[in-house]
């Protein structure tokens, strides 16, 4: 039982490329969120998936699209990068938004956009 | 929408003493409190939660206290140990619905050998 896993690790990009970050759980978890960690910012949605096939914004979703096709992964693309995307990525996944509620993080992304 | 503050931003502590952070919250409707722990070059890891319906919940050495009334919660740490050195942070979120934590800015927390 792996937990949540994220790949890559590290990524550096320049300014107008584009990228995707895989999100993988295999809890059954139904609901998948993506956030972004700034310093002194805590952690900020981005976007979440109460589904399979299904997203929603969150409180920073500018700049990013994503996709849950299937149950278990969670991707997050960035069609152009800007230098304040630079961030460290975190998904995370949890059972259901009823009484259990905890979130599972993944080890996160580091990306830098130059 | 929801607003967490989160205070202190850096605690440091001698080794057994005890750690207090505190986090006020706007939204009387949250009802679902997390604290996640951070090491360096980890995700958060959830180490203790509280509902609305409680005051209180301890855990070995960890504890957390609501007040409802003043919408604050606190993280009590005691007989910290050098292990217990990361960012904590605290969150929270209407349960039963799809609405999404709302996190504190963290606090980084140093324990002193």
């Amino acid at each position: 039982n792996a937990g949540v896993t994220q790949t890559p690790k590290f990524r550096v990009l320049k300014t107008g490329q584009s990228m995707t970050l895989l999100c993988a759980q295999d809890m059954n978890h139904e609901y998948m969120y993506w956030y972004r960690q700034d310093p002194g910012m805590g952690l900020r949605l981005i976007h979440y998936s109460v589904g399979e096939g299904t997203t929603a914004k969150g409180e920073v979703p500018d700049g990013y699209n994503v996709s849950r096709l299937k149950k278990q992964n969670f991707l997050l693309g960035l069609e152009s990068a800007a230098p304040s995307q630079t961030s460290v990525y975190f998904c995370a996944s949890s059972l259901t938004s009823g009484y259990t509620d905890t979130q599972y993080f993944g080890p996160g992304t580091r990306l830098t956009v130059l | 929408g929801e607003n967490v503050e989160q205070h202190p931003s850096t605690l440091s502590v001698q080794e057994g003493d005890s750690a207090v952070i505190k986090c006020t919250y706007s939204d009387s409707a949250s009802n679902y409190f997390p604290w996640y722990k951070q090491e360096l070059g980890k995700g958060p890891q959830l180490i203790i939660d509280i509902r609305s319906n409680v005051g209180e919940k301890k855990d070995q050495r960890i504890a957390v206290t609501l007040n409802k009334t003043a919408k604050h919660f606190s993280l009590h740490i005691t007989e910290t140990q050098p292990e217990d050195s990361a960012v904590y942070f605290c969150a929270a979120t209407l349960s039963g619905s799809a609405r999404q934590l709302t996190f504190g800015s963290g606090t980084q927390l140093t324990v002193l050998p």
